[in-house]
């Protein structure tokens, strides 16, 4: 089975801390994302990245910014967090297919940071 | 851009009810069509999905369809149970969601 975890399932942070969120994912998939989940307004996509050093933006990166050094592993972080980043934070992982990245995204169980 | 409308819940149902949960999307070209589910307290999990128009996913007794005409992907069940309860997500490939809804079922 596939397994994408996440370094945290609680963060609590003060305003004006830089945050790292940390994901990884065991089954050698190209795609890994960053999502945040807010009640009303389902995922939103924050940032994805197709290939080790290569990302893209999403819907809503303004705030954030990633890293990917390594294939397994997709770091969020929040340079300096504000209050309006309370959120709960899900990454995800997919195989990338010939055709384009239209195949299951498998997602973490989610960190549910709250900065105050 | 690419994106996805969801009815919004909360949806509310007796058990052995019958269940549609409406998406629909705009997109260009032919994206994949997925529903996810998130029982209370777990991730997201894939539900269902169709790769192209007029396919059917199906899953759990819950049933899908690529309708391209009218750009839909309507979630349905014959007979809803209450371990069915948890938010029902639509989403479209390159990482567009819905809002979400959420279903209740009472025994």
């Amino acid at each position: 089975d596939v397994k994408v975890t996440q370094s945290s399932r609680y963060l609590v942070k003060r305003t004006g801390e830089k945050v790292f969120l940390e994901c990884v994912q065991d089954m050698d998939h190209e795609n890994m994302f960053w999502y945040r989940q807010d009640p009303g307004l389902g995922l939103r996509l924050i940032y994805f990245s197709y290939d080790v050093k290569m990302k893209e933006k999403g819907d809503i990166p303004e705030g954030y910014s990633v890293s990917r050094e390594k294939k397994e592993r997709f770091s969020l972080i929040l340079e300096s967090a504000s209050t309006n980043q309370t959120s709960m934070y899900l990454c995800a992982s997919s195989p990338r297919l010939a055709g384009g990245p239209g195949e299951t995204q498998y997602f973490g169980p989610g960190t549910r940071l709250l900065v105050l | 851009g690419d994106s996805v409308t969801q009815m919004e819940g909360p949806v509310t149902l007796s058990e052995e009810a019958f269940l549609t949960i409406n998406c629909t999307y705009t997109a260009t070209g032919y994206p994949s069509l997925f529903w996810y589910v998130q029982y209370p307290g777990e991730g997201l999990q894939l539900l269902l999905k169709a790769t192209k128009a007029d396919d059917k996913g199906s899953n759990k007794g819950f049933e899908a369809t690529y309708r391209k005409e009218t750009t839909s992907f309507h979630l349905e069940k014959g007979s809803v149970q209450v371990s069915d309860s948890a938010v029902y997500f639509c989403a479209l490939s390159k990482g567009r969601f819905g809002a979400g809804t959420r279903l209740t079922v009472k025994p």
